[in-house]
């Protein structure tokens, strides 16, 4: 069974630009969760989304959205980007039910904001 | 509310065994986690108990929960170098799936 893939695994940006992050959750997974991990901030979560619907929402600003598809995969965007945007921007899936909650994580996509 | 905290680093020897402690400060919590995650890389799940039991071994891990004073440890047997990355502690709570609050993690550096 294929794990959770996440593209792209490295870019550059330059501030103020936007950028969109993709993750595909393990097949039949139907919660994705997002994760942003910086040195300073650890690992802070960012939104989950379920049946295409957001269910959970850290405290992040507006510049940071998400969405879900119909298949679960998901894709999160960064509008405006900011120095200290940069960060391992980690996706992670579930059965999203209490009962069978495991999650399990993506390599990540590291972003560098220049 | 929802908080967990580590120790940040823990040094051993090749061979010794590891105890990694974490402190959650929420009771209703359901699944704890422990994660690792090795440079350049994402998390990679090791092992997860519930919230209603107390121990479970894997191999040369084991998990100790105790609930009265909120406390878990993840105890690695014969610890070896390439055990060496940072282990994080989560919770997620029944009624909350999909989200996880981590701990900022423990450095495991293992010297031969």
């Amino acid at each position: 069974k294929a794990g959770v893939t996440q593209t792209p695994r490295y870019l550059i940006k330059t501030r103020g630009q936007q950028v969109t992050l993709s993750c595909s959750p393990i097949s039949g997974h139907r919660s994705v969760s997002w994760y942003q991990q910086t040195p300073g901030q650890g690992l802070q979560f960012l939104f989950e989304y379920f049946s295409e619907t957001q269910r959970n929402k850290g405290n992040f600003p507006g510049r940071f959205s998400g969405r879900q598809f119909s298949n679960s995969r998901s894709e999160m965007n960064v509008s405006t980007l900011e120095l200290g945007d940069s960060a391992l921007y980690l996706c992670a899936s579930s059965l999203g039910q209490p009962s069978g909650n495991t999650i399990y994580f993506g390599e990540g996509s590291w972003l560098t904001v220049v | 509310g929802e908080d967990v905290e580590q120790s940040l680093f823990l040094s051993v020897r090749e061979g010794d065994s590891s105890v990694i402690n974490c402190t959650y400060t929420d009771s209703s919590s359901t699944y704890l986690y422990w994660y690792k995650q090795e440079p350049g890389a994402g998390l990679q799940l090791l092992t997860y108990i519930f919230s209603n039991m107390d121990m479970k071994q894997d191999q040369r891990l084991t998990v100790l929960l105790n609930k009265k004073d909120k406390h878990l440890s993840l105890r690695i047997a014969d610890t070896q170098t390439g055990d060496s990355a940072i282990y994080f502690c989560a919770e997620t709570f029944n009624t909350n799936a999909g989200k996880s609050t981590f701990g900022d993690g423990t450095t495991l550096t293992v010297k031969p």
